[in-house]
């Protein structure tokens, strides 16, 4: 069964440092996306992107985040300065499209640790 | 995309029915209803969506209210890998990039 692939699992940083998160969502996917959630809480949309471009981002993606699809298979995230409250799973997802009757699906997701 | 509301917990025992609900009492009459599951430590997960009718897939069963106010997730025989968050989610038009508002879900435990 296709599925989103993340790496690392796990990414410890220093603050202040640039990470990036990698993900390879499903082949024949369209729409990519990156959630977020911090320890004990909920789940918490980050940013949806199609076509090489964000089609919407949430308040908590500010100027601090990026994301691309370098080649034809991975979708990244690139947070340019971490700070302490980055400390977050970061989830990818993708779909193949964006119908109301379409499913999401999630990577197992990248523990991110800012020390 | 329209509220839901879960309640925060239920406790189930193995193998015996669960019935977990979900009120939308502000849902339009053009959303869908999708339900997925996180498991601990692992990304959320697609169970079922249903519009009107009653759904059914190998994972669980969506009844939905005929004034489609509110809707249950009905996992027929619950097994101890069943034990999750469960989340209601509203999808409809407005805005629609296929972005999902995750709530607080309901936490379901499964007693041996």
């Amino acid at each position: 069964e296709p599925e989103v692939t993340q790496t690392p699992s796990h990414q410890v940083t220093q603050m202040g440092q640039e990470v990036i998160l990698r993900c390879v969502p499903i082949s024949n996917h369209l729409y990519f996306y990156w959630y977020r959630q911090i320890l004990g809480q909920k789940v918490e949309f980050l940013v949806s992107f199609y076509n090489n471009e964000i089609s919407e981002k949430s308040e908590i993606f500010d100027d601090q985040f990026s994301v691309e699809r370098p080649d034809g298979s991975n979708f990244t995230l690139k947070i340019r300065s971490t700070k302490l409250e980055d400390s977050a799973m970061y989830f990818c997802a993708s779909r193949r499209g964006q119908g109301l009757n379409t499913e999401a699906f999630f990577g197992q997701g990248t523990r991110l640790t800012v020390v | 995309d329209a509220k839901t509301t879960q309640p925060n917990s239920m406790e189930s025992n193995e193998e015996e029915p669960v019935h977990l609900p979900c009120n939308h009492s502000t849902i339009s009459g053009t959303d869908y209803i999708h339900w997925y599951r996180q498991l601990p430590s692992q990304g959320p997960e697609y169970v079922i969506h249903g519009l009107t009718s009653n759904v059914n897939n190998r994972m669980a069963s969506l009844a939905i209210a005929e004034d489609r106010k509110s809707s249950t997730l009905i996992l027929h025989r619950a097994t101890l890998r069943d034990a999750a968050v469960y989340y209601c989610i509203l999808r409809g038009f407005s805005g629609n990039t296929g972005k999902l508002i995750f709530g607080q879900g309901t936490t379901l435990q499964v007693k041996p």
